[in-house]
């Protein structure tokens, strides 16, 4: 079935670090991917999705590109500040399914001044 | 911007006990869903409804585990009998069409912890 595997957390950085989140997926067909955030005390948020090979998703300041030849899907920031301090969730929709979104474990990220 | 409530933020439990764990989608959203994670696990899906009926239901969902849309507006997830392992956040979502997934929004989460 299909699955996602995320890097273990906690990770911690200082301010203006790069940051990567390594997710990969295993599933059958075309599924699209995501990147969910979760500040405290808040819901999950979509942070970013990209939804066939080679495609790239990007939202404030994070990128993740779709490989397909290497089922992955890592997050990456060129440099995190304070507020990205948060739980990130990577996620998949196999093809064809609706709403049924399969998560990794989420990985926390701490970012410190 | 909108946002899918959820009622309470923390809810305790004996075990056995019946609990209710309360939603309010955002107001035009037509399919809706509950998620729930494990302490340490990954979140998963549990099922998703649409047209006062369950599209979709995982393993997880037993017969311990009912939704409902009462008014039109809430939507619940009971748990009849709660067990020591439901214990977990549960996460509801709501999506305007189906396929939504690319516009879910979930909210802030219940954590039941069952005693």
């Amino acid at each position: 079935g299909n699955s996602v595997t995320q890097m273990e957390g906690p990770v911690t950085l200082s301010e203006e670090a790069f940051l990567t989140i390594n997710c990969t997926y295993t599933a059958t067909g075309y599924p699209s991917l995501f990147w969910y955030v979760q500040y405290p005390g808040e819901g999950l948020q979509l942070l970013l999705k990209a939804t066939k090979a080679d495609d790239k998703g990007s939202n404030k300041g994070f990128e993740a590109t779709y490989r397909k030849e290497t089922t992955s899907f890592h997050l990456e920031k060129g440099s995190v500040q304070v507020s990205d301090s948060a739980v990130y969730f990577c996620a998949l929709v196999g093809s064809g399914n609706t709403g049924k979104l399969i998560f990794g474990q989420g990985t926390t990220l701490q970012v410190k001044p | 911007e909108p946002e899918v409530t959820q009622t309470p933020s923390h809810q305790v439990t004996q075990m056995g006990q019946e609990v209710i764990l309360r939603c309010v989608p955002i107001s035009n959203h037509l399919y809706f869903y509950w998620y729930r994670q494990i302490l340490g696990q990954k979140v998963e899906f549990l099922v998703s409804f649409y047209n006062n009926e369950i599209s979709e239901k995982s393993e997880i969902f037993d017969d311990q585990f009912s939704v409902e849309r009462p008014d039109g507006s809430n939507f619940t997830l009971k748990i009849r009998s709660t067990k020591l392992e439901d214990s977990a956040m549960y996460f509801c979502a709501s999506s305007l069409d189906r396929g939504g997934h690319e516009k879910l929004f979930f909210g802030s989460g219940t954590q039941l912890s069952v005693l």
